[in-house]
């Protein structure tokens, strides 16, 4: 079966400009998560949804958002983007509601110039 | 919140040794630990996991043993081949409050396995 599909999967924008990068859970996934990937800070949670409904979020400026769709496809969106944004964006969805076993996605690496 | 710390940062071993990376967690309520493998340029691959009500689980040449008083947990990998070689991330997970649904990640061992 497929797995989670982000796109696109490179991205440069320039500082101020605003981003949406979108993500297809595994079929029969609704728990979906974002995380952010830097060299400096490693992995770093972004938000959760389930059934369209975000559950948990991280300690990120409210720059960045997100939503789930009822089909659990889900986009996070990053707003005036700052040269601190540039990272890997990882998207990984889950069958188990409690969020277990995420399966990640090859991510979007976003460069902010 | 739930803060989780890694070690060693880097890690290298004969082939046919083994290898073990640790990991401690902040928060008591944490109740699920899984490990990620990733390779260079790819995605992280969940390679095992372990719930707060289970000590140790194996799976071939991989096992993680969790110590809940002491809250720290391990990832053992026996009989290393080349193709372990990769950074390795442990993270944990709560059941409730601002540790629900989200998995807190600990900074990543990179492996290297020498033929």
């Amino acid at each position: 079966k497929a797995g989670v599909t982000q796109t696109p999967r490179y991205l440069i924008k320039t500082r101020g400009q605003q981003v949406t990068l979108s993500c297809s859970p595994i079929s029969g996934h609704r728990s979906v998560s974002w995380y952010q990937q830097t060299p400096g800070q490693g992995l770093q949670f972004l938000f959760e949804y389930f059934s369209e409904t975000q559950r948990n979020k991280g300690n990120f400026p409210g720059r960045f958002s997100g939503r789930q769709f009822s089909n659990s496809r889900s986009e996070m969106n990053v707003s005036t983007l700052e040269l601190g944004d540039s990272a890997l964006y990882l998207c990984a969805s889950s069958l188990n509601q409690q969020g277990h076993g995420y399966t990640f996605g090859s991510g979007t690496r976003l460069t902010v110039v | 919140g739930e803060n989780v710390e890694q070690h060693p940062s880097t890690l290298s071993v004969q082939e046919g040794d083994s290898a073990v990376i640790k990991c401690t967690y902040s928060d008591s309520a944490s109740n699920y630990f899984p490990w990620y493998k990733q390779e260079l340029g790819k995605r992280p691959q969940l390679i095992i996991d372990i719930r707060s009500n289970v000590g140790e689980k194996k799976d071939q040449r991989i096992a993680v043993t969790l110590n809940k008083t002491a809250k720290h947990f391990s990832l053992h990998i026996t009989e290393t081949q080349p193709e372990d070689s990769a950074v390795y991330f442990c993270a944990a997970s709560g059941a409730s409050g601002g540790s629900n649904y989200k998995l807190t990640f600990g900074k990543g061992t990179l492996l290297t396995v020498n033929p």
